[in-house]
């Protein structure tokens, strides 16, 4: 499995745009890159995940990179119910490999 | 609400003792996964089930065991405890392993917190 390296922490202020980098340069040919979040002690929580192409959703968009070695995670308005841990887990495999993540803190 | 749901939420007990934790995936899912988040050690992978059948092992202590029943609700037992065993167990549940090369996105549940005094 590919290794991440991700920002420790960021901070974003309420109603702006949250971009989250992620650097997987051995990423290989047939692993997909997901992003989980958990919020203080919950449960990780789905967010998105992609192969090559940019990909949005209800909850955010990704823009991975052409040579595949990086990828970004936005949150286009981010509130105070998005401080959490942002993982971001590149894979094949049934189970996910989970780092440090980012912690976001979204501030007033 | 992921549609996971684990019992119980909190579970205190004492070294050597033996618990079991229970995980009933989302309708439809076939796979579950046990994955165990401790201060030091963060969110490790432990264990898949497909269907009923061991899928993947991570790392799993041997004194640690699961099972995956017809209905498709799965077990966690920990046996012997000790302090370094008090973690948040989490499970999840996705339809299906692995697809072509991706993995479908997992739902976790709210997780059980395992305290060994």
């Amino acid at each position: 499995d590919a290794k991440t390296t991700q920002p420790p922490s960021m901070d974003c202020a309420e109603g702006r745009a949250a971009n989250l980098p992620c650097n997987h340069s051995t990423i290989s040919g047939n692993e997909y890159v997901y992003w989980y979040r958990q919020i203080h002690s919950q449960g990780p929580q789905y967010i998105i995940h992609g192969l090559k192409n940019n990909e949005t959703n209800e909850m955010a968009s990704l823009i991975i990179t052409e040579d595949r070695k990086s990828s970004t995670l936005i949150l286009p308005h981010a509130t105070l119910r998005d401080t959490a841990v942002y993982y971001c887990i590149p894979g094949s495999q049934g189970n996910l490999i989970f780092g440090k993540g980012t912690k976001l803190s979204v501030k007033p | 609400d992921s549609g996971v749901t684990q019992t119980p939420k909190h579970l205190i007990t004492a070294t050597g003792q033996r618990v079991t934790l229970r995980c009933s995936p989302r309708s439809g899912d076939l796979s579950v996964y046990w994955y165990q988040q401790s201060l030091d050690q963060g969110l490790q992978f432990l264990i898949q089930y497909y269907n009923g059948e061991e899928r993947a092992k991570g790392n799993i202590l041997e004194r640690f065991s699961a099972q995956q029943f017809p209905d498709l609700h799965s077990e966690l037992n920990l046996s012997s405890l000790e302090l370094g065993d008090s973690a948040l167990y989490f499970c999840a549940s996705s339809l299906q392993p692995t697809s072509g090369g991706a993995l479908y996105e997992q739902y976790f549940g709210p997780g059980t917190r395992l305290t060994v005094t």
